[in-house]
């Protein structure tokens, strides 16, 4: 059964740093592009971030470039959101998310979740 | 940027048919997926490239193309199909970037 549990989340200062994690199981973690999407309190889903199966190519959403880090460690089966300069508009749920096998085209299992509140 | 549109909101009662549209420019050439989200849930994939149903989806849900707009329908909604719906596509600005659509939220009456 594929899984993926999200952890790291919580209330942080604006300007402050949150690493997230995801651990991966069930399947197997380094044959997949994985990814971050985020959904602000009762707002739509937003794509953040997604990474290649070896590291090797990263995307971000514009609203990310430059404040957000995604990487991975296939040893572990783990995926990692690092967010620097953080912002009241970051405030979401934040899932991991494993993309299709085939082409990367899509979001097949996602995780449940971690909440990360920017606020002073 | 590139945007999908979706009605905010859609009403039916048990047993009718539920059409949820998705409308964006670049879908004649890019595949859409449909994702069902019901309260403090992660969403769950329900259509892939456009009609395909994942296995452990109920029959009830299809997808349908038409040039700009894509359609999911639920037919013979039950109460349990109460949920937000997204549609999601490739971004037209590059491969490995992805656009949700704004969602749905779908009543059962």
């Amino acid at each position: 059964e594929v899984q993926l549990v999200e952890s790291g989340g919580g209330l942080v200062q604006p300007g402050g740093s949150l690493r997230l994690s995801c651990a991966a199981s069930g399947f197997t973690f380094s044959s997949y592009w994985m990814s971050w999407v985020r959904q602000a309190p009762g707002k739509g889903l937003e794509w953040v971030a997604n990474i290649k199966q070896d590291g090797s190519e990263k995307y971000y959403v514009d609203s990310v470039k430059g404040r957000f880090t995604i990487s991975r460690d296939n040893a572990k089966n783990s995926l990692y959101l690092q967010m620097n300069s953080l912002r009241a508009e970051d405030t979401a749920v934040y899932y991991c998310a494993r993309l299709a096998l085939v082409g990367a085209t899509h979001f097949d299992y996602w995780g449940q979740g971690t909440l990360v509140t920017v606020s002073s | 940027s590139y945007e999908l549109t979706q009605p905010p909101s859609v009403s039916v009662s048990p047993g009718q048919t539920a059409r949820i549209t998705c409308s964006g420019d670049a879908l004649p050439k890019q595949y859409a997926y449909w994702y069902q989200q019901k309260p403090g849930q992660a969403p769950v994939l329900v259509i892939y490239k456009d009609s395909e149903r994942p296995s452990g989806i109920p029959e009830r849900f299809s997808g349908s193309s038409s040039g700009t707009t894509v359609t999911l329908t639920i037919s013979g909604v039950q109460a349990e199909d109460e949920a937000d719906y997204y549609c999601q596509s490739a971004d037209s600005s590059g491969t490995y970037l992805y656009v949700f659509g704004t969602g749905t939220k779908v009543t059962v009456l």
